[in-house]
C-alpha cells in the first residue's frame, strides 16, 4: 500500500546509454513531481506534471524526457547518460487546493554513471 | 535560485536535549514545510505551517513561522537517537508547484 513507489530503487549504468526511471502514486493526486537530489543533498526541482500536462521544466538537458501515460505516473527517461547525472532522482506528488498542499515523495532511485 | 538556509549546517547533541534547526528564505511564500530525509532514504514530511500561521505542534515537533522576518525554526523536544537525520524546509509559492529546498541540517543525536 506504498503511496509514491519508484522503480528501481537502485541503478548503474554505463555513460551513454538510456534508461529510465518509473513512478507510481495510488494517492489519487493530481500533481507530480521530479525531483533531483545531489552529492551534497541539495534538492532541485526537475518537472511538474499536472494531470498527465507539463507544468514545470526547470533547466533540465533535453536528454531528460518525463511522461505522464495517466495522472498515476510519471516515468522519467534519461538519454545518452553522462557521469553528472550521477545522484538521486525522487518523485513526489500532491494534491493542491482543499489544504492538501503536502508533497509526499517516494523513496528515490540512486542513479550511478561509470 | 534556491530559497531557503538552514542554520546551523549540522548540530550534535545528547539524548534528551532539545535540537532547534532555522530556516530561512528569500521571496514570499504558500506554505512552509519541514522534512526529514534518514541516511539514504526518501523525504518523509514531517509538518506544514501556512503562510498565516505563525506556530504548530505535532508530538515533539514545533514550527514557528516569521514571514516578517522570512524565517522558520524546527523545535525537536527530547531528542532521540532515531531523530538521526537530515532536515531540510522547502517553500512553495503558491498551491501545486514546486517545492524550493534548503541545503538542510544534518542532525545527529548520541545516546
Amino acid at each position: 500500500d506504498t503511496a509514491v513507489s519508484q522503480t528501481p530503487k537502485y541503478l548503474v549504468t554505463q555513460m551513454g546509454n538510456d534508461k529510465s526511471i518509473k513512478c507510481e502514486q495510488n494517492l489519487g493526486h493530481d500533481t507530480m513531481y521530479w525531483y533531483k537530489q545531489d552529492s551534497k543533498k541539495f534538492l532541485k526541482i526537475m518537472f511538474s506534471y499536472n494531470n498527465k500536462e507539463l507544468i514545470i521544466n526547470e533547466t533540465v538537458p533535453n536528454r531528460f524526457s518525463p511522461k505522464s501515460p495517466d495522472k498515476a505516473h510519471l516515468n522519467l527517461h534519461i538519454n545518452s547518460l553522462e557521469l553528472g547525472d550521477s545522484a538521486v532522482y525522487f518523485c513526489a506528488s500532491s494534491q493542491p487546493g482543499l489544504g492538501q498542499d503536502t508533497q509526499y515523495f517516494g523513496p528515490g532511485t540512486r542513479l550511478t554513471v561509470l | 535560485s534556491q530559497q531557503g538556509e538552514e542554520d546551523p549546517q549540522a548540530l550534535s547533541i545528547q539524548e534528551g536535549e532539545n535540537a532547534t534547526m532555522n530556516c530561512s528564505y528569500k521571496t514570499s511564500i504558500n506554505n512552509l514545510q519541514w522534512y526529514r530525509q534518514n541516511s539514504g532514504r526518501g523525504l518523509v514530511h514531517l509538518i506544514l505551517i501556512r503562510s498565516n500561521e505563525r506556530e504548530k505542534h505535532s508530538g515533539r515537533l514545533r514550527v514557528t513561522l516569521d514571514t516578517s522576518k522570512k524565517s522558520s525554526s524546527l523545535l525537536i523536544t527530547a531528542s532521540r537517537a532515531a531523530d538521526t537525520a537530515s532536515y531540510f524546509c522547502a517553500t512553495d509559492a503558491q498551491a501545486g508547484t514546486a517545492l524550493i529546498f534548503g541545503k538542510g541540517t544534518t542532525l545527529s543525536v548520541s545516546s
